[in-house]
């Protein structure tokens, strides 16, 4: 299995602050032969149900704000949030599906002070 | 509007069974492979079932292959998920997701 690893567990920032947060695979996410990152990251806010951002790694979803920005490739991954508001409060997951079983990371708790 | 809602779940004893049920509307279900997503309280999100679009394949991670059965009636735009001899450790939220597009979550509780 794949195991995701992120860091850090929790932060918490300021409105108007850069985040950066890290997903890290056990093993490469990069498909050669779709030259792509199977790497997908989810935003959950308190009480709502997960929300996808970001897949390949880099693609954001329609109307994903563009403050945020997926990068990385092969094991190693982040996740920015330029200028965060305080509507970004909540958790961030990472969740590989480049092979079965799809496995998330334990996820970044993103607190706004 | 895209909307996914789930039914079904509720307080069940151990050992017994429920089936989840997942009511797609507003894109063309026949078209997408459909996964259940669950989510202990308090914890993280993990990875339960996914079948194709046609329901000629079906995923399970070793937690509960044998137990959960994903399945899915097109002509119903209906996704399901049988659970049997459920244990404590399957108490969650349990999410129907195309992955762009989640439902509310229903709640499954195992417990005497």
């Amino acid at each position: 299995d794949i195991v995701m690893t992120q860091s850090p567990s929790s932060l918490a920032v300021s409105a108007g602050d850069k985040v950066t947060m890290s997903c890290k695979s056990s093993q490469s996410l990069f498909s050669s032969e779709y030259q792509g990152n199977y790497l997908s990251w989810f935003q959950q806010k308190p009480g709502q149900s997960p929300k996808l951002l970001i897949s390949l790694a880099s693609t954001r979803e329609t109307g994903v704000p563009d403050r945020f920005i997926g990068s990385g490739s092969g094991t190693d991954f982040t996740l920015t949030i330029n200028s965060v508001q305080a509507e970004d409060l909540a958790v961030y997951y990472c969740e590989q599906y480049y092979s079965y079983p799809l496995t998330f990371g334990s996820g970044t708790k993103l607190e706004i002070k | 509007e895209v909307q996914l809602v789930e039914s079904g779940g509720g307080l069940v004893q151990p050992g017994r069974s429920l089936k989840l049920s997942c009511v797609a509307s507003g894109f063309t279900f026949n078209n997408y492979w459909m996964t259940w997503i669950r989510q202990a309280p308090g914890k993280g999100l993990e990875w339960v079932a996914s079948i194709t679009n046609t329901g000629g394949s079906t995923y399970y991670p070793d937690s509960v292959k044998g137990r959960f059965t994903i399945s899915r009636d097109n002509a119903k735009s209906t996704l399901y998920l049988q659970m049997n001899s459920l244990r404590s450790e399957d108490t969650a939220t349990y999410y129907c997701t195309r992955w762009e597009d989640w439902g509310q979550g229903v709640m499954v509780t195992v417990s005497s």
